[in-house]
């Protein structure tokens, strides 16, 4: 079945500067690929997904990349704020799109 | 609010109680799921509905372990016999026949 890494575990950033992190995916058939944040106390929420016929999507500071050659896809924060500060986790379609599959999480800080 | 809510939010229970935890949808979401997400962990695919057909079971889900969804709207999830192993967050998610997986808040429950 797939599996998902997810690299760092943990980042710290300056406000203002742009945060990256990075999943690697092994099932070739998967073909969605979500990004959720949680805060503390709650369920994942939804920020950005892409799809493998697309290279790259952006919503405003948030912008995600996929190469489907590498099985790889990486999420990126810029101007990042207080806000920010969560733990982020990728995940990967398995089958269809129906369960996911999730990487084991990054927990950004963002330093004032 | 709209969203997918969860019920209880927290439970506590004695080891070898039985529980009960209820999900109800986005309304329009003919698909539903459960995970389960331990500390500092990424959530594991536990089941999956479409509609009030159970099309998926993850092999975490033992013996002890049902989920219904009779109607084709709310669904439960019961555990049987408790362990303290199955202390854990468990999440509920919807999405209709797009890809996006929207989660509730989560059901925290503590076996003492």
């Amino acid at each position: 079945g797939e599996n998902v890494e997810q690299h760092p575990s943990t980042l710290s950033v300056q406000e203002g500067d742009s945060a990256v992190i990075k999943c690697t995916y092994s099932d070739s058939a998967s073909n969605y690929f979500p990004w959720y944040k949680q805060e503390l106390g709650k369920g994942p929420q939804l920020i950005i997904d892409i799809r493998s016929n697309v290279g790259e999507k952006k919503d405003q500071r948030i912008a995600v990349t996929l190469n489907k050659t590498a099985k790889h896809f990486s999420l990126h924060i810029t101007e990042t704020q207080p806000e920010d500060s969560a733990v982020y986790f990728c995940a990967a379609s398995d089958r269809g799109a129906q369960k996911l599959v999730f990487g084991q999480g990054t927990r950004l800080t963002i330093n004032p | 609010d709209t969203g997918v809510s969860q019920d209880p939010r927290h439970k506590i229970t004695k080891r070898g109680q039985n529980v009960t935890f209820r999900c109800d949808p986005i309304s329009e979401h003919n698909r539903l799921y459960w995970y389960r997400q331990t500390l500092g962990q990424g959530p594991e695919f536990l089941t999956y509905f479409q509609n009030e057909a159970q099309l998926e079971k993850s092999r975490l889900l033992s013996d002890r372990f049902s989920a219904e969804r009779p109607k084709g709207s709310f669904s439960t999830l019961e555990i049987q016999r408790t362990e303290q192993g199955d202390s854990a967050m468990y999440l509920c998610a919807s999405s209709s026949i797009s890809y996006e997986q929207y989660f509730g808040p989560g059901t925290r429950l503590t076996v003492t």
